[in-house]
């Protein structure tokens, strides 16, 4: 079958860093993406990547490795603001932009 | 530019009751979804459409859903009759086919609750 695995909430203070671990058994791999999302709002993307390495953008950087299945995002300096969900997504299918499995998502609280 | 449009935002109907939802997607995307959103499930994909054209419609609960792109402007995702286990958050997304990284662009979604 396929999953996606994350945690489901991570609490950390404002300023701090933190990592968001996703494990992945998919039928394919063309991609690795993470979305955020607030609550009542829609998901935003955030990242991919396709290739094994670091892709950083401002605070947020994402990795991949995919000989291990597996990739992360993380988060620097945090802010109130990133209070939110935060899903990985695998594309499993070559020539399907934008056809994604999701995680369960992972719950980021930050504290004062 | 305005986003993907979706409404209405928010629906409550009784159970049996034909249910439409709308969306406009990005001018010039290429790639139109339909997602699913409940606690228990997550996001799930329904159906999505290449060039108004379904491509996989897998996704699709069952016979009382139907989903149509008419022009590449505007989709319907129906469901006749409903049911309370159809109560969820739907998203509609576009993305344009602009090569390997074609990121979703998600609607604010429609939130329906059926009683």
């Amino acid at each position: 079958g396929q999953s996606l695995e994350q945690p489901s909430e991570v609490t950390a203070v404002e300023g701090a860093i933190v990592q968001i671990n996703c494990t992945y058994q998919t039928s394919g791999f063309y991609g690795l993406s993470w979305y955020q999302q607030h609550d009542g709002g829609a998901p935003t993307f955030l990242s991919y990547n396709a290739l094994d390495g670091l892709e950083e953008t401002g605070r947020f950087s994402s990795f991949l490795s995919r000989s291990d299945s597996y990739g992360y995002l993380l988060l620097q300096e945090l802010q109130m603001k990133d209070s939110a969900s935060y899903f990985c997504a695998v594309r499993d299918e070559p020539n399907s932009w934008g056809k994604l499995q999701f995680g369960a998502g992972t719950q980021v609280v930050v504290t004062p | 530019d305005a986003g993907v449009i979706q409404s209405p935002r928010h629906e409550v109907t009784e159970m049996g009751q034909e249910v439409t939802l709308r969306c406009k997607p990005i001018s010039g995307h290429d790639y139109l979804f339909w997602y699913r959103q409940t606690m228990m499930r997550g996001l799930e994909l329904l159906i999505y459409f290449n060039n108004n054209v379904p491509i996989d419609d897998s996704g699709m609960p069952e016979d009382r859903f139907s989903a149509k792109m008419p022009n590449a402007s505007f989709s319907t995702l129906k469901i006749q009759p409903s049911e309370p286990r159809d109560s969820a958050v739907y998203f509609c997304a576009s993305s344009a086919q602009q090569g390997y990284n074609s990121p979703l662009h998600f609607g604010n979604g429609t939130r329906l609750t059926v009683t």
